[in-house]
């Protein structure tokens, strides 16, 4: 069974400041979506990671996909304030035709300024 | 605005009612996915439709159902309410299957979903 662990599960930073969320996922997939969320919006696509050593970057987020760790990272650089949401994580059923995701349970960060 | 449109935007009913969510996909996209996303949690998967075929079924209760039409708008029913199925249910769209795909990114686009309140 796919699990699709994030961590941590809460953040609260400071503006100015760089984290990292970790997307861990447990059988082989070649490709990861990471989603955004503002409190009582619907999801935003931010990346879709197509394979090992992918690196997207928009402002001041980058992700990265390794898929021999099957592991992806979401890092922020220099948060501000509205970057503040809910991020989520989803994997594909690695030869699931019908591209069902599964979802990690999604990273709510708050940045104070 | 991601193309994909949801109505309505809210619904509050009592329990034992049965509710219509309604759905209409990206123009092009082939695949409709409702979610159910209940106060500060994750997102529930409950089902797949793909071109009016039922593809992919997640947890979804026996008194929910939906179908896909041949214009490709999908409705979700839910019957005989509780108080717990109160919660935002979201639709998504997304182009296709990955065996008519192939490699491609196949994103899945949410609308905005109903927020459905049951007293």
């Amino acid at each position: 069974e796919l699990k699709v662990e994030q961590n941590p599960l809460f953040l609260s930073m400071q503006e100015g400041k760089n984290y990292t969320i970790y997307c861990n996922y447990s059988t082989t997939s070649d490709r990861l979506y990471w989603y955004r969320q503002d409190p009582g919006k619907s999801l935003e696509s931010l990346f879709v990671l197509l394979s090992n050593g992918a690196v997207k970057q928009e402002g001041r987020l980058m992700a990265s996909l390794d898929t021999k760790a099957r592991l992806s990272t979401l890092h922020i650089t220099a948060a501000v304030h509205d970057l503040s949401a809910t991020y989520f994580c989803a994997v594909p059923l690695e030869g699931d035709s019908n591209y069902q995701l599964i979802w990690g349970a999604g990273t709510k960060l708050i940045i104070k300024p | 605005d991601s193309g994909v449109t949801q109505t309505p935007k809210h619904l509050i009913t009592a329990t034992g009612q049965r509710v219509t969510l309604r759905c209409s996909p990206r123009s092009g996209d082939l695949s409709v996915y409702w979610y159910q996303q209940s106060l500060d949690q994750g997102l529930q998967f409950l089902i797949q439709y793909y071109n009016g075929e039922e593809r992919a079924k997640g947890n979804i209760l026996e008194r929910f159902s939906a179908q896909q039409f041949p214009d490709l708008h999908s409705e979700l029913n839910l019957s005989s309410l509780e108080l717990g199925d109160s919660a935002l249910y979201f639709c998504a769209s997304s182009v296709g299957l990955a065996s008519v795909l192939g490699d491609s990114y196949n994103e899945q686009f949410f609308g905005p979903g109903t927020r459905l309140t049951v007293l």
